[in-house]
């Protein structure tokens, strides 16, 4: 079983809908929890961090279920530029290394 | 304020030959990490530096893979010899203390092994 699991996708949404991604994690002691977006062929770049009661950074939505050990993004109003892999990325609990995704491909369409 | 940067951006090899991957990371930042991202498969950690030592070597593959980061600067990652296997992009981040949310990855280094 992989340690972050994700659905990879694509998911083909049209402009203005809202989408929501989940990713679940194996490691019951993981402490920190991230959205990262990454274009193609380009760097991850962090989008939100994921805190237990949940977090908003306007269109972007994260939620955290420790007992469920899963985490969401929901992206409300999407806009063609959010198109790109969104990735779900735990901490590791013993140490400092992140433990990722293989990612989700989001693809908005006009 | 200058980010993270790789270099080379691209590099092809035989199958055997010895590649040298440069990262310099933000100026000030103790901890610089490499991680990789093979075809097909999740970004894997390789190692984590906290200035010249290092802190946690324990994704690195096997002995082919030698990172070094002298003076605590810039760090270089060398594979001799490489194998196909070891195709893939490489990602260097470096933070300013070990909270996640402040790493800052550099571009990359894509990596083709024939």
């Amino acid at each position: 079983r992989k340690e972050v699991e994700q659905d990879p996708g694509p998911f083909n949404v049209p402009e203005g809908a809202t989408v929501a991604f989940n990713c679940t994690y194996s490691n019951s002691a993981s402490q920190s929890f991230f959205w990262y977006r990454q274009d193609c062929r380009k760097e991850p770049k962090l989008l939100m961090s994921v805190y237990s009661s949940g977090n908003e950074d306007g269109r972007f939505t994260a939620q955290l279920n420790r007992a469920s050990q899963y985490i969401s993004l929901l992206i409300r109003d999407s806009k063609l530029s959010d198109s790109a892999t969104y990735l779900c990325v735990v901490n590791a609990a013993s140490n400092y290394q992140l433990i990722w995704g293989a990612g989700t491909k989001l693809i908005i369409k006009p | 304020e200058a980010g993270v940067t790789q270099f080379p951006s691209h590099s092809v090899i035989e199958k055997g030959q010895t590649v040298t991957l440069r990262c310099d990371p933000i100026s000030g930042h103790d901890n610089l990490y490499w991680y990789r991202r093979v075809m097909g498969k999740e970004i894997k950690f390789l190692l984590h530096f906290v200035k010249e030592s290092k802190q946690d070597e324990s994704g690195m593959p096997n002995n082919r893979f030698l990172a070094e980061r002298t003076g605590g600067t810039y760090s270089t990652l060398k594979v001799q010899p490489a194998e196909l296997e070891d195709s893939g992009v490489y990602f260097c981040a470096s933070s300013l203390d070990t909270e996640f949310g402040g790493y800052t990855f550099g571009s990359g280094t894509r990596l083709t092994v024939v």
